[in-house]
């Protein structure tokens, strides 16, 4: 079993719904970090999280440290939110990754 | 401030050459860690090193593989004698503190033909 388990793999959506992506870890963590990776192939961090929640723009993400999970929402989705969006847990150093979420919003 | 850059970006070597891959981290950043995305795979890290030491290398392949990161200059991911199965993409990122956000470059797409 994967140490970072994410869900779904893959996701439609019509532009304006509103998404949401799944995180779950199994390993002790100092933080929890959100990446979305571009069709180019280009990594943006978007948000790094140790506990509660952030807000930037559109994007929501959350965390619950007792039950080794956070979401990832997306507020109006937009074609230019298509990418993969990858969760990645932090424990001493160095990053664990998810698989990735491919997202695909569609006009 | 420039963002953490890489080169070469595209990479193609033959069975048996070396390939050298470059990253300079962002300016006031010490931090510089390696990934590796194999193709359709998600990505694995491979290294973490500070100014002239190798903090963890656990996810770095026992023989062919080694980093630096001197004092002055780029870090460097070096692969000698690469095989086919070496293709992937390769990912670095700094920080300016290891619990702070890491940035990313570009990456490097290595092709070994």
């Amino acid at each position: 079993k994967n140490e970072v388990e994410q869900s779904p793999q893959n996701l439609t959506a019509q532009e304006g719904e509103f998404i949401t992506i799944n995180c779950s870890y199994s390993v002790g963590i100092s933080a929890l970090h959100w990446l979305q990776q571009h069709p180019g192939g280009g990594i943006v961090s978007l948000f790094m999280l140790s506990s509660g929640k952030k807000k930037h723009g559109r994007l929501i993400a959350t965390i619950n440290i007792q039950e080794k999970h956070s979401s990832l929402h997306i507020t109006a989705s937009h074609p230019r939110d298509s990418a993969v969006y990858i969760c990645a847990v932090r424990g001493l150093d160095k990053l664990i990754f998810g698989t990735g979420t491919r997202l695909q919003v569609f006009p | 401030n420039a963002g953490v850059m890489q080169n070469p970006r595209h990479l193609v070597r033959r069975r048996g050459q070396e390939a050298r891959l470059r990253c300079s981290p962002m300016k006031g950043h010490s931090h510089v860690y390696w990934y590796r995305q194999l193709p359709e795979e998600g990505l694995k890290f491979m290294v973490y090193l500070q100014k002239e030491n190798i903090i963890d290398e656990s996810g770095m392949p026992k023989e062919r593989f080694s980093a630096e990161f001197p004092k002055e200059g780029p870090s460097i991911l070096r692969i000698q004698q690469v095989v086919r199965g070496d293709s992937a993409a390769y990912f670095c990122a700094s920080s300016p503190l290891p619990p702070d956000t890491q940035y990313f470059g570009p990456g490097t797409r290595l092709t070994v033909l």
